[in-house]
């Protein structure tokens, strides 16, 4: 069975400093992969999308990044923090050979910017 | 651009009763798709039942079921004999394409459900 997997769970960080945040899919291959950002109360917004190894599409523009250095391992990055980072982030995974392509998610990261 | 409507932002239940979240939606789209997933206190975002739009029979999953009503551009979860642990945050999403294979989820605002011994 497939598993997606996020760390870290929880994280606080001051402004401005560098962020790394990983996503790896287990049981699957060639998904396509997903960081959506959830504010408190609200519900998700699309940040990034990939179809394939350094294959990156993003939804809105911010202070984010993301990277697919391999085909089942997701990044998400930021050089300087700010404030607005702060959020709770999911990473998700679909089948692309499916139909109905349910996207699954991972636990999520808690980021708190400081 | 679609658009998905959750009216009730809290909803009380009590334990062994049914009850509704309610979801409308926006699309131009012939062919698209309907989710809800669950999110308890911890976060994680739990999938519980897709409605495709060309799905005759309104999807059911243990105690879900979804109620598809096209022409109404509606689907309902209804939540059988309601027991404590569906207390949670509830979302309503719909598929719409992106490029490529990829699809996009776009959610609703969420309906937290509250479900009382």
């Amino acid at each position: 069975s497939q598993t997606i997997h996020q760390w870290p769970a929880t994280l606080v960080q001051p402004v401005g400093s560098p962020l790394s945040l990983e996503c790896t899919v287990e049981g699957t291959s060639n998904p396509n992969l997903y960081w959506y950002r959830q504010a408190a109360g609200r519900g998700l917004q699309l940040l990034f999308y990939s179809i394939g190894i350094d294959q990156i599409s993003s939804e809105v523009p911010q202070n984010l990044s993301a990277s697919r250095p391999q085909d089942r391992q997701f990044i998400l990055s930021s050089k300087k923090l700010l404030l607005s980072d702060s959020g709770f982030y999911l990473c998700a995974w679909s089948d692309a050979n499916r139909v109905q392509e349910t996207q699954y998610f991972g636990p999520g990261t808690r980021l708190l910017v400081l | 651009a679609q658009k998905i409507t959750q009216t009730q932002p809290g909803m009380f239940v009590q334990e062994k009763e049914a009850v509704t979240l309610d979801c409308t939606y926006d699309t131009s789209d012939q062919s698209y798709g309907l989710f809800w997933y669950k999110q308890p206190s911890s976060g994680e975002m739990i999938f519980l039942i897709y409605q495709g739009s060309y799905d005759e029979q309104n999807a059911t999953e243990g105690r879900y079921s979804l109620n598809f009503q096209k022409a109404r551009k509606s689907a309902n979860l209804v939540i059988s004999a309601s027991q404590l642990g569906d207390s949670a945050m509830y979302f309503c999403a719909m598929r719409e394409l992106l490029s490529g294979s990829a699809r996009q989820l776009t959610f609703g605002s969420g309906t937290q459900l509250t479900v009382l011994p």
